[in-house]
């Protein structure tokens, strides 16, 4: 299986300061169609996961533009512009070009 | 608007059964590819299983291969994730989730215990 690492596991952030997750798959995610399956879904305390971006850096619909993903190959980010007190939760990767599906350990952000 | 509700989870014995249902609206079922992934207590995520918009196409985490049985019936717009000889380290919350290879709608999840 395709192993996504990301870094750090624990980030404390000031409210309105930027925050970025870095996300490691073991092998490149160009699917055969030339498309790159990976995602950042965030988790609220007590939620269901949300997606975030999808196909490394297109936002969903609703996503404040705060989000932002890129990368290419093996090395993905995502960065909050400004954090705000919305954002606290587990930040999780997941990669979707080869089965099984496999996520990221989980980041989780919480305020200083 | 997407709406996935999860049911049958519960309480079971090392090596019972269960059946878990997805009940979906809001959108044309019959055209995506749905999945269960699951989330053990305090850990992260783990994909289960996924099937095709006609039933076909189906995969299974090595993890539960053999054991759970994923399908669904397009005209009740339902999911269901049979799970058979279940072991104490199947015991997560089960999300049903739109689409294969990058989930787009989740379900609020239903809470299955495997414990003795």
């Amino acid at each position: 299986d395709v192993v996504m690492t990301q870094s750090p596991l624990s980030l404390p952030v000031t409210l309105g300061q930027p925050a970025s997750i870095s996300c490691r798959s073991s092998q490149s995610l160009v699917y055969s169609d030339g498309n790159i399956y990976l995602s950042w879904f965030q988790q609220r305390p007590g939620q269901s996961p949300r997606r975030l971006i999808y196909r490394v850096s297109n936002r969903d619909s609703g996503v404040p533009d705060r989000f932002s993903g890129s990368g290419s190959g093996t090395d993905f980010t995502l960065k909050i512009s400004r954090v705000e007190a919305d954002d606290v939760g587990v930040y999780y990767c997941m990669q979707g070009t080869h089965w099984p599906g496999t996520f990221g350990q989980g980041t989780k952000v919480e305020i200083k | 608007q997407v709406q996935l509700v999860e049911s049958g989870g519960g309480l079971v014995k090392p090596g019972g059964s269960l059946r878990l249902s997805c009940a979906a609206s809001g959108f044309s079922f019959s055209d995506y590819y749905m999945s269960w992934i699951r989330q053990a207590p305090g850990k992260g995520l783990e994909w289960v299983s996924y099937i095709g918009p006609g039933g076909t196409n189906i995969y299974y985490a090595d993890s539960v291969k053999g054991r759970f049985t994923i399908s669904r019936d397009n005209a009740k717009n339902s999911l269901y994730l049979q799970m058979n000889s279940l072991r104490a380290d199947d015991s997560a919350v089960y999300y049903c989730a739109r689409a294969p290879r990058q989930p787009d709608s989740w379900g609020q999840g239903t809470l299955v215990i495997v414990s003795s």
